[in-house]
């Protein structure tokens, strides 16, 4: 079973550029959430997805952040305009339902 | 508020050693509390989960923790350490992905 796929796996761009981070969970399953681990911290969740509806974005940074899941499967984040402080690991992560969430890999972004 | 307090940032350990990374929370409501594991450049793993059975968790890799609600406490052992442990390690609280994590314990395992 394939897990959980994301791209790129780094990113290096100026402040004030935007970015966008691609996922795709593992098949099936209707969970998606989008974490952001900071340096040092643990992850803390951006927004969490079921299907292709928003079920918690209330720690997303709705002036900067955005993200989508069409048709309930893959999703996208986005930054815009990136601060120097978005820099961290993005990870996404996806469960049947609630139940075990699996990870990817991560996207590693650096703003210079 | 939920919240996680991973006590130590850094444990080292010898190889053959027992190792103990130590977790408490805070829930107003009966907790899910997990433990993930992260190597370097990779997603994190989960370890081992409680979900109000069992109070003595096993999990992957010969780990366990035990939930005791009365210490608000869920510490993570293993008999003996494995060059292979040498990772970081998060407790984590609340729904399955949903989860509020601590900030790690970066574990180095000494030959």
């Amino acid at each position: 079973e394939a897990g959980v796929a994301q791209s790129p796996r780094y990113k290096i761009i100026e402040k004030r550029q935007s970015v966008a981070f691609w996922c795709n969970p593992i098949s099936g399953h209707a969970t998606l959430y989008w974490y952001q681990q900071i340096l040092g911290q643990g992850p803390k969740l951006l927004i969490q997805f079921q299907n292709n509806g928003v079920v918690d974005d209330s720690q997303l940074p709705k002036d900067r952040f955005s993200a989508e899941r069409l048709k309930g499967v893959d999703s996208t984040l986005k930054i815009q305009p990136a601060k120097l402080e978005d820099s961290a690991v993005y990870l996404c992560a996806s469960s049947l339902d609630l139940g075990e969430a699996f990870f990817g890999q991560g996207t590693r972004l650096t703003v210079v | 508020a939920q919240s996680v307090t991973q006590l130590g940032s850094h444990v080292s350990v010898s190889e053959g050693a027992l190792v103990l990374l130590r977790c408490n929370y805070s829930s107003s409501v009966p907790p899910y509390l997990f433990w993930y594991v992260q190597y370097p450049n990779q997603g994190l793993q989960l370890l081992l989960k409680y979900t109000s059975a069992a109070t003595l968790v096993k999990g992957i890799n010969g780990f366990e923790a035990e939930f005791k609600k009365s210490e608000t406490s869920f510490h993570l052992t293993k008999p003996s350490a494995h060059m292979s442990d040498a990772a970081e390690y998060f407790c984590a609280l609340g729904g399955a992905g949903k989860s509020t994590f601590g900030d790690g314990t970066t574990l180095t395992v000494k030959p």
